[in-house]
């Protein structure tokens, strides 16, 4: 069983489209975090959100945590051909315990 | 800056042959993680530890072993390579507290076994 459902799996869009990306669960989380992986390295961190109906933004990028903690978006206004990579949602049930990830979101963005 | 250093970033094992994936991380965190990244299925949890001298399992962690004697390091041992392990291994690390979510991942280490 997934615990954080992410879609699409894959996205391929034309450069200046707008696009966004869920996060899923049925549990509660005390906090998600979105990474990005490009190939042949590992995940870095793009944010965190920790409070119900939290709302972050990243330059282009929107970041938006459910109001019940069960469900984060990311949005991208203008994608470019830097952004494409790989978008994984990752989160904790409870602070100090192991993050769980979901199964990523590919994303090509073409000039 | 090191950060999280796994080693090696290749291997190719025989079925049944073991070997030890090495990770170290200068950051002083409590917390380190592996995972594994296969295609189609995200980063999955193998072992955790919250501190040296604990450790334990997450979502995978059958054929794997691990240990935290030091702060610093947190290998995985595979102790009879299947060919179900080829993989991508991730190490992770971060603090723990409620930012523990946050982790820094090393480069990753691909291992094949045929």
């Amino acid at each position: 069983t997934q615990l954080l459902e992410q879609s699409p799996q894959f996205l391929s869009i034309q450069e200046g489209e707008n696009l966004t990306v869920y996060c899923n669960s049925s549990s509660v989380f005390s906090s998600l975090q979105w990474y990005r992986q490009e190939p042949g390295e590992g995940p870095v961190l793009l944010v965190t959100v920790v409070t119900g109906g939290e709302v972050k933004k990243l330059k282009r990028l929107t970041f938006q945590f459910g109001d019940a903690r069960k469900d984060s978006s990311l949005h991208i206004t203008a994608a470019q051909p830097g952004d494409t990579g790989l978008y994984l949602c990752a989160g904790a049930r409870q602070a100090g315990t192991a993050l769980i990830f979901g199964k990523g979101t590919t994303l090509s963005v073409s000039s | 800056n090191a950060g999280v250093t796994q080693t090696p970033k290749f291997q190719v094992l025989k079925t049944g042959q073991s070997m030890t994936l090495q990770c170290a991380q200068d950051m002083n965190h409590e917390y380190m993680s592996w995972y594994r990244q296969d295609p189609g299925m995200g980063l999955r949890l193998i072992h955790y530890s919250v501190g040296a001298g604990i450790t334990d399992q997450g979502e995978v962690p059958n054929g794997y072993n691990v240990s935290r004697s030091t702060t610093e390091d947190f290998p995985l041992r595979l102790l009879s390579a299947a060919p179900s392990q080829t993989s991508v291994y991730f190490c992770a690390s971060g603090r723990r507290g409620l930012m523990a979510g946050e982790l820094f991942f090393g480069e990753g280490s691909r291992l094949t076994v045929l």
